[in-house]
């Protein structure tokens, strides 16, 4: 089975200010690695995924993240966060075999202007 | 991508009463997935639907509670059954292609029982 670690449940930044949202898993087998995003009334929206190759992922509206398999980790990164990012943030995982989904808890991220 | 349509996207329900989720997809899939999303926390899985199979329910998950159907290939439903307050949560459909690269969500029900 497998789990994920969301450390933070609330992260404010101000605006045009750099943010890491942090994850950690747990897995016995090979995983896939993803964060997801809702924003305020609405489902959730795939910002990045790793599957496979280099450790750091781009994803969209200018998030990244790095993918640390002896740290378990795959913490979100924005070097300048806009208002609109406000929103909450999921971290999630899935095995390579097997289709089911772990998500953790959410960071609920505010970007104060 | 997947486009997947949710209807209805909230409703406000009377405990007791049961209310049945749609979820339409754009393409075929293998697999749908159905999570709730209670106040304040994350993404619960409450079960997987296979096209012409029984349901495949998450511990704490009966089918007595959520009863699933899957009569194709791009359509679903979830029924909340004999609903109570505690039941008052988003109620999301998920699918992937197949790959497991990718889940891709509708919109969410929102359900608030009263």
């Amino acid at each position: 089975a497998q789990s994920v670690t969301q450390l933070d449940s609330q992260v404010p930044v101000f605006e045009e200010a750099p943010v890491e949202l942090r994850c950690n898993y747990s897995s016995s087998v090979s995983v896939y690695l993803f964060w997801y995003v809702q924003y305020p009334n609405q489902g959730l929206q795939l910002l990045l995924k790793y599957l496979s190759g280099s450790t750091l992922v781009k994803g969209i509206n200018g998030f990244e993240a790095e993918f640390n398999k002896s740290q378990t980790s795959f913490h979100l990164r924005k070097p300048s966060v806009h208002i609109s990012d406000t929103a909450e943030y999921f971290c999630a995982v899935s095995a390579v075999s097997y289709q089911k989904v772990t998500f953790g808890i959410g960071t609920k991220l505010q970007v104060i202007p | 991508s997947a486009v997947i349509s949710q209807k209805p996207s909230r409703d406000i329900c009377q405990r007791g009463t049961s209310l049945t989720i749609q979820c339409q997809v754009d393409s075929q899939v293998t697999m749908m997935f159905w999570y709730r999303q209670q106040p304040g926390q994350s993404l619960t899985l409450i079960a997987t639907a296979n096209q012409g199979s029984e349901a495949t329910y998450e511990s704490g998950f009966v089918i007595d509670k959520f009863p699933i159907s899957r009569p194709n290939l791009t359509f679903s439903t979830l029924t909340v059954s004999n609903m109570s307050p505690e039941d008052s949560s988003i109620y999301l459909c998920s699918v992937d292609r197949g790959t497991n690269t990718e889940a891709f969500f509708g919109q969410g029900t929102r359900l608030t029982v009263v």
